[in-house]
């Protein structure tokens, strides 16, 4: 069965410094990959895709990820932190069976100081 | 709307009554599915519609959960006798009908916060 990893519970980076959120990802076919953002008592917000094409996706607030097919990840990544990128981050892959329903990981928060 | 629509924001029951929660997707949007948000981040997928018809129900605990997307209506999740282990926030996500095999979006709601006492 398909799985998505988030491998930290927690990321701590400065304002202004590149952050990285890490997703490995385990699918027999080819993977549909999602990040999506939850800011305290919201939904989740989606931020970005990959489906095909592009190995580097650019997505919503300045984020992209990385999709690296040989390390099986999809790192979410920023060039330069803010205070209000702070939330809980979620990596999912779509279903292989057809069926659209999503997989995610456990989620990562990421808390970016003054 | 733009947006996904839920209601209410919280609801809380005592154990053994019934919780219905209620969802309208984006409009065009062909696709409902139901999540479970549980202690520690965990998303549990619930049950999904291709407008009024399940499209997939693997998730669904059938003894005590029922769902419904019924036309010109909001979608509904319900509960009978609910139980503290239901305690949890449900989202609800819709995406368009272009792509029957997921390549789309699915964009969520806030979230229902069911509280079970």
């Amino acid at each position: 069965a398909q799985s998505v990893a988030q491998p930290e519970d927690q990321v701590n980076v400065a304002e202004g410094n590149p952050l990285t959120v890490k997703c490995t990802y385990s699918v027999s076919g080819n993977p549909y990959l999602f990040w999506y953002v939850q800011y305290p008592n919201r939904g989740l917000q989606f931020l970005l895709k990959y489906i095909t094409g592009d190995n580097l996706v650019k997505g919503s607030y300045g984020f992209e990820a990385e999709f690296n097919k040989s390390q099986t990840s999809f790192h979410l990544k920023k060039p330069s932190a803010l205070v209000s990128d702070s939330a809980l981050y979620f990596c999912a892959v779509r279903d292989e069976e057809g069926f659209q329903k999503l997989v995610f990981g456990t989620g990562t928060r990421l808390l970016v100081s003054p | 709307g733009e947006e996904v629509a839920q209601t209410p924001k919280h609801l809380v029951r005592g154990e053994g009554q019934k919780a219905k929660l209620y969802c309208a997707p984006i409009k065009g949007h062909s696709y409902v599915f139901w999540y479970q948000q549980v202690l520690k981040n965990e998303f549990k997928f619930l049950i999904s519609f291709q407008n009024e018809n399940v499209f997939d129900e693997t998730g669904m605990p059938k003894e005590r959960f029922s769902a419904k997307c019924l036309p010109n209506s909001p979608c509904s999740l319900e509960i009978q006798a609910t139980k503290l282990e239901d305690s949890a926030v449900y989202f609800c996500a819709s995406s368009r009908p272009e792509d029957r095999y997921g390549e789309d979006t699915q964009y969520f709601g806030p979230g229902t916060r069911l509280t079970v006492l």
